[in-house]
């Protein structure tokens, strides 16, 4: 069953600007994660940010977690062309079966050059 | 380098038949997990495995069977009785920790054409 919504679900920008997407989720969580998928492509692992932390960083990367209002934020800051890519939000529940991750449906980002 | 390796990458079935799409890693990971990806959607679980010969139904596993003889692969089979294969698939592992501390590492995914 799919918990996490990302909005927009698609978002072209200029490369430069900056880009956000939202995760929005339902249910109490351990951890929450973000992964990037260029098409046609695997996924690859982008920032984990645990339910107690508030803001991470990862180079051009800077994730948000609000708790409280069960969602979580994706900056990409001066972005390339080479960012373009489909971004996705997963989420590990701090019940039930916590072996499995809880995945969005993704935001589109077109980076144009 | 240590990674997942998917195939084949792109494999075309004609209806009726069984096919089965292998998954290696040499990350040394314990878990292993396989993926069904539809256009415009997120990840649907099809089934996961813990450590060798033992492995659980995900949401999506009718149709589906697999396989975990060896630490480092975990085939995934569609058999005739999945009634829309066509589909990317993806496969993924994590180390010991699991989900609650680390990150999924994907392969490159394949790609299933029914015709």
């Amino acid at each position: 069953s799919q918990q996490g919504e990302e909005d927009p679900q698609a978002l072209s920008i200029q490369e430069g600007e900056n880009a956000t997407m939202n995760c929005s989720y339902k249910t109490s969580i351990n951890n929450l994660q973000w992964y990037r998928q260029n098409s046609g492509r695997g996924l690859v692992h982008l920032i984990l940010i645990r339910s107690n932390e508030r803001e991470k960083h990862s180079g051009r990367l800077r994730v948000t977690l609000d708790t409280s209002k069960k969602s979580s934020s994706l900056l990409i800051t001066a972005s390339r062309a080479a960012d373009t890519a489909s971004y996705f939000c997963a989420t590990v529940p701090n019940a039930g079966n916590n072996r499995k991750l809880i995945w969005g449906l993704g935001t589109s980002l077109a980076v144009n050059p | 380098d240590g990674g997942i390796t998917q195939s084949p990458k792109y494999l075309f079935r004609k209806e009726g038949q069984n096919v089965t799409l292998s998954c290696e890693q040499n990350l040394n990971h314990d878990a292993m997990y396989w993926y069904r990806q539809d256009p415009g959607q997120g990840l649907r679980l099809i089934y996961y495995s813990q450590i060798v010969n033992d492995f659980q139904k995900g949401d999506i596993a009718e149709g589906y069977s697999v396989s975990r003889e060896k630490k480092e692969s975990f085939p995934l089979t569609v058999t005739s009785a999945q009634k829309n294969p066509t589909a990317f698939y993806l496969c993924a592992s994590i180390n010991s920790g699991g989900v609650n501390t680390g990150e999924l590492f994907f392969g490159e995914g394949s790609r299933l054409t029914v015709l």
